[in-house]
């Protein structure tokens, strides 16, 4: 079975510090992505990387950055993270560009006060 | 753009009931994808279902059944026979076929099956 593991489930930050969420796989997929998900605005892109060291922007890359050294991890960062970064993140992986199938991790609920 | 809209926020069933879960979508993509997420209160995300654009085929798994409709636009979702443990929130979901895999989410629905 594929695994998705997130470094944390809750995490509560203040407002102005910089936030490091980390996912990781371990069935050597290509291509990884973090969402967030808010209630009445379902899962919406933040940022994917289909390789080592490559990203792309989503749908709302706003305030955040990514990082990928390694093909099995996947980190979000918050330079400075404000409240209206409060929400659900969730880290996904699929295997190939052409295989579709989204594998998810169980999300990192983060507040931020 | 893609859009994918999910109209039902929230159903509530009593069990052994049937129930469907309507998902319309967007696309001016001639090939892409469909699915069906499951979240359930663990907070998971877990596919259930691809379709390909071209393959309108209805697909039927145990007590889940998906009906693809591409004149209307539509990839709807029943469950037969309501179990509480399928009280989850559903995502449908679309993606161009090729490419990077930019997935558009509808905002889900959340499905209560009351014993």
């Amino acid at each position: 079975d594929v695994k998705v593991t997130q470094s944390s489930r809750y995490l509560v930050k203040r407002t102005g510090e910089k936030v490091f969420l980390e996912c990781v796989q371990d069935m050597d997929h290509e291509n990884m992505f973090w969402y967030r998900q808010d209630p009445g605005l379902g899962l919406r892109l933040i940022y994917f990387s289909y390789d080592v060291k490559m990203k792309e922007k989503g749908d709302i890359p706003e305030g955040y950055s990514v990082s990928r050294e390694k093909k099995e991890r996947f980190s979000l960062i918050l330079e400075s993270a404000s409240t209206n970064q409060t929400s659900m993140y969730l880290c996904a992986s699929t295997l190939t560009t052409s295989s579709y199938e989204q594998y998810f991790g169980p999300g990192t609920r983060l507040t931020v006060t | 753009a893609q859009k994918v809209t999910q109209a039902q926020t929230e159903i509530s069933v009593v069990e052994k009931e049937d129930v469907t879960l309507d998902c319309v979508y967007e696309t001016r993509d001639t090939t892409y994808y469909l699915f069906w997420y499951k979240q359930p209160p663990s907070g998971e995300l877990v596919f259930l279902i691809r379709r390909n654009s071209f393959d309108e085929q209805n697909e039927i798994s145990g007590r889940y059944s998906w009906n693809f409709q591409k004149s209307t636009s539509s990839f709807n979702f029943t469950i037969t026979a309501s179990q509480v443990v399928d009280s989850a929130v559903y995502f449908c979901a679309l993606t161009p076929a090729g490419g990077y895999q930019k997935v558009t989410f509808g905002i889900g629905t959340k499905l209560q099956v009351i014993p």
